[in-house]
């Protein structure tokens, strides 16, 4: 089965712009999780969707916005571009929402804000 | 809600020697325990899962973890690196039953010296 994949993998933008990233989880998972990876902030966690459907989300602003498709694909955006929004957004699948299952993750998008 | 720590950001080590990564979690009820392994440039791996049973889980890389309740930690150990160990390690940790939230530690980085 082919992983998690997340395009694109590196993205420059400048403040003030906006931005959709793509996620494309394994066949057959229906959940899918973005998280965002900085230095000094960790993983932190953004929303998480199951059957197009928003099941959990994270303390971010509403600047940060995501959907599901029917195709259990997901996309994520974020308006009104920051310095501080320059991370690497991780998105991650699994076949369900059962706490026991652990999540599969993709190699990232790399946002730098200019 | 639960939450888990990872004391330690960084662990430098010489190769062929153990080492050992602390996780703790909080929790007052029965968890599961992850712990993700991420190279350079990449997402993150599972390395090895506690769900229950044996308290005692292996990876297929040499890496060992055990659950200890009392202690509520999770720690993950290696009785010789190698330089490809090289990585960041997280411990993650949820609540059993249904749908609950997956919370990650902030990480240990893992330097192998030569």
């Amino acid at each position: 089965k082919a992983g998690v994949t997340q395009t694109p993998r590196y993205l420059i933008k400048t403040r003030g712009q906006q931005v959709t990233l793509s996620c494309s989880p394994i066949s057959g998972h229906r959940s899918v999780s973005w998280y965002q990876q900085t230095p000094g902030q960790g993983l932190q966690f953004l929303f998480e969707y199951f059957s197009e459907t928003q099941r959990n989300k994270g303390n971010f602003p509403g600047r940060f916005s995501g959907r599901q498709f029917s195709n259990s694909r997901s996309e994520m955006n974020v308006s009104t571009l920051e310095l501080g929004d320059s991370a690497l957004y991780l998105c991650a699948s699994r076949e369900g929402l059962d706490s026991n299952q652990p999540q599969h993750f993709g190699d990232g998008t790399r946002l730098s804000i200019l | 809600a639960q939450s888990v720590t990872q004391l330690d950001s960084q662990v430098p080590v010489f190769e062929e020697a153990p080492v050992e990564l602390r996780c703790n979690y909080s929790s007052s009820v029965s968890v599961y325990l992850f712990w993700y392994v991420q190279y350079p440039n990449q997402g993150l791996q599972l390395l090895l899962k506690y769900l229950s049973g044996s308290t005692l889980v292996e990876s297929i890389n040499g890496f060992e973890a055990e659950f200890n309740k009392s202690q509520t930690s999770f720690h993950l150990r290696k009785p010789s690196v190698h330089i490809s160990d090289t990585a960041e390690y997280f411990c993650a940790v949820s609540l059993s039953g249904g749908y609950q939230k997956v919370t990650f530690g902030t990480g240990t980085k893992l330097q192998v010296i030569p």
